[in-house]
């Protein structure tokens, strides 16, 4: 199947700080790739859907000027939390859906975020 | 509203079969998914249905009936490593999927 990659895997960070988590497809071309956050115990929860050069669609809830989403080429997307605080602290995960069969969702490994 | 219904957790025994019932209602339906999610990992594709029926993958089957809005994940043979939570995704009809909480299995020796 298809690969999708994460960078990084964990990080910690300070308050206030920003973070940014890349997204890759490594063999295919990715036409549109997701965002998603888990907290523990719970559903994957998507916050946006990026096209390739066009601007992300955010979920209702969910504040595009903190996480912000660039998906610049077709290989490449990348979610930036800005001014990062403690309750951001989750499991992001992307996914890259590409011209493959049954419009099935590559996931990456994920990202744990800490924010101390 | 779009919903997804699965039990929270199952037991099962290892060499056994268990069944993960699902019911949703989506806008629409593009296919039903399912996931595998270890903990602290991000979910890994087990099947996709689009068409009444059953598709078997090995130890790992799954059906789906459109009009009673009804999936299930058959899994044989557990074995420990089956051990996961496991989600059922339905594809609306703007191509997205929706996500429950899954249904944390529990493999016992």
């Amino acid at each position: 199947g298809a690969v999708v990659s994460q960078h990084p895997s964990w990080v910690i960070c300070k308050s206030g700080t920003s973070v940014k988590i890349e997204c890759r497809s490594l063999d295919f071309q990715a036409t549109t790739m997701f965002w998603y956050r888990q907290f523990p115990k719970q559903s994957l929860m998507l916050m946006a859907t990026s096209n390739e050069g066009s601007k992300a669609t955010y979920e209702q809830g969910v504040e595009k000027d903190k996480f912000l989403i660039n998906h610049a080429s077709l290989t490449l997307s990348t979610l930036t939390v800005t001014s990062a605080h403690p309750e951001d602290s989750s499991f992001y995960i992307c996914s890259a859906k590409g011209q493959v069969e049954v419009d099935e969702q590559f996931f990456g490994p994920g990202t744990r975020l800490t924010v101390l | 509203g779009q919903n997804i219904d699965q039990p929270t957790e199952m037991t099962a025994t290892e060499g056994a079969i268990v069944q993960i019932n699902c019911t949703y209602q989506t806008s629409g339906f593009n296919g039903l998914f399912w996931y595998q999610q270890h903990a602290g990992e991000a979910p890994t594709f087990l099947s996709y249905n689009v068409l009444d029926g059953l598709e078997e993958k090995g130890r790992f089957s799954s059906f789906l009936s459109r009009s009673k809005g009804y999936s299930y994940l058959l899994l044989k043979e557990l074995q420990m490593k089956d051990s996961a939570s496991y989600l059922c995704a339905p594809m609306d009809s703007n191509y997205q999927l929706i996500w429950g909480a899954g249904t944390k299995l529990i493999i016992k020796p």
